[in-house]
């Protein structure tokens, strides 16, 4: 099926686990993104890759590791997780984001971290 | 740093009245305004943009203003629906190419 997949959509996890979220895109867009969610934050971004092997931090990337070696996948890996990352994560992708570039979202995954 | 300020958090109007969500930016460079929608279990969907160099925009009953010099801009929806009834952002794209987000305002349809 054609869009953008996330999975799990739902985890959870003990303090200090490692946990890998993953996302996978069929439109060979270059751009993808990983968002957090929380309750008055809105969506905060936490890497960016323009393509495969080039990434780039967001706002808050502390704790958090990501790899692109193909263009469609852009996992997400927590390296050893904190209550403070219970999350809805939110991938997305789009189109080099000059102009008019809308960015398409999967439908997140919820993280516990008990 | 860059930021959006989005109000209200909350806005609860009567179907078939009109719902207004403001946004402020902080970049002047800023020349790209998407407005994206989030129903409930899913992620956010773009329902309509502005670029700088335009002040308004109309896709049916939803509008979105730009006003530059005040570095503002606001979602219009008309003659609501209860399908309307979401959570909408505001996102402005700042001299770095990424979308800066507001908090989102949760709208509710009474009927």
């Amino acid at each position: 099926d054609a869009g953008i997949t996330q999975s799990p959509r739902y985890k959870i996890t003990e303090t200090g686990r490692q946990v890998t979220l993953m996302c996978h895109q069929t439109w060979s867009h270059s751009y993808m993104f990983w968002y957090r969610q929380d309750l008055g934050h809105g969506l905060r971004l936490i890497y960016y890759s323009a393509a495969a092997d080039i990434t780039d931090k967001g706002e808050v990337p502390d704790g958090y590791v990501v790899s692109r070696s193909k263009t469609e996948n852009f996992p997400l890996t927590l390296e050893s997780a904190t209550r403070s990352q219970t999350s809805v994560y939110f991938c997305a992708s789009s189109p080099p984001p000059r102009g008019d570039t809308e960015a398409f979202f999967g439908q997140g995954t919820r993280l516990t971290v008990v | 740093g860059e930021n959006v300020e989005q109000h209200p958090s909350t806005l609860s109007v009567q179907e078939g009245d009109s719902a207004v969500i403001k946004c402020t930016y902080s970049d002047s460079a800023s020349n790209y305004f998407p407005w994206y929608k989030q129903e409930l279990g899913k992620g956010p969907q773009l329902i309509i943009d502005i670029r700088s160099n335009v002040g308004e925009k109309k896709d049916q009953r939803i509008a979105v203003t730009l006003n530059k010099t005040a570095k503002h801009f606001s979602l219009h929806i008309t003659e609501t629906q209860p399908e309307d009834s979401a959570v909408y952002f505001c996102a402005a794209r700042g001299s770095n190419y990424q979308l800066i987000w507001g908090a989102g305002t949760k709208l509710i349809i009474k009927p």
